[in-house]
């Protein structure tokens, strides 16, 4: 079984930017969350979605957003990039009944 | 309330020896408490988690104590082993409208010398 997947690996971009990041959950997985890891503030929540509806969303500014589509599939968006959103950007997934998490490998996301 | 306090930040142990680490937790809505382990490069993987019915489980080498009272939860690695190197986090889940979230420790970064 594949497990979550994260597009691309590796993202260098520039202040002022916007950058869209992709997570492919495990096929049948219907939850899929997002969280955003940096040395200073850990892991933070950012969202979750559910059969295409945002359900909770963190303390984050609107700069962040993201999406589910029909297949589960998920995208998350930042917009006019600052220093500061230099991050690994943590996508997990799990199914619809609570049963814990399953993240992928994460998106490192670098601004200059 | 939804913090999550982790303890130590660092630990050094000896092959073979026990690894503990400690967290405390305030929400008092936190109903499933799960331990990650995280290497470079990669997201965490779950290790065991437990919920707050039950005060202990145990999983291999892995331990999980559970104080509900004191709301502190620990992770115990026995026989620990430089595999084991890497960084760990502990993290509470809280339901949130009709969605969960987590919310994780401050991560320890576990050395196992061989």
């Amino acid at each position: 079984k594949a497990g979550v997947t994260q597009t691309p690996r590796y993202l260098i971009k520039t202040r002022g930017q916007q950058v869209t990041l992709s997570c492919s959950p495990i096929s049948g997985h219907r939850s899929v969350s997002w969280y955003q890891q940096t040395p200073g503030q850990g892991l933070q929540f950012l969202f979750e979605y559910f059969s295409e509806t945002q359900r909770n969303k963190g303390n984050f500014p609107g700069r962040f957003s993201g999406r589910q589509f029909s297949n589960s599939r998920s995208e998350m968006n930042v917009s006019t990039l600052e220093l500061g959103d230099s991050a690994l950007y943590l996508c997990a997934s799990s199914p619809g009944q609570w049963q814990g998490y399953t993240f992928g490998s994460g998106t490192r996301l670098t601004v200059v | 309330q939804q913090q999550v306090k982790q303890s130590p930040q660092s630990l050094i142990v000896q092959k073979g020896g026990i690894s503990i680490i400690n967290c405390a937790y305030e929400n008092t809505a936190f109903d499933y408490f799960p331990w990650y382990q995280q290497f470079p490069g990669k997201g965490p993987a779950l290790l065991i988690a437990i919920r707050p019915d039950v005060s202990e489980k145990k999983e291999g080498r892995f331990t999980i104590s559970f104080n509900k009272s004191a709301k502190q939860f620990s992770l115990h690695i026995m026989d620990s082993q430089p595999g084991d190197s890497a960084t760990y986090f502990c993290a509470a889940r809280a339901r949130s409208g009709a969605g969960n979230m987590l919310t994780f420790g401050g991560g320890t970064r576990l050395m196992v010398k061989p």
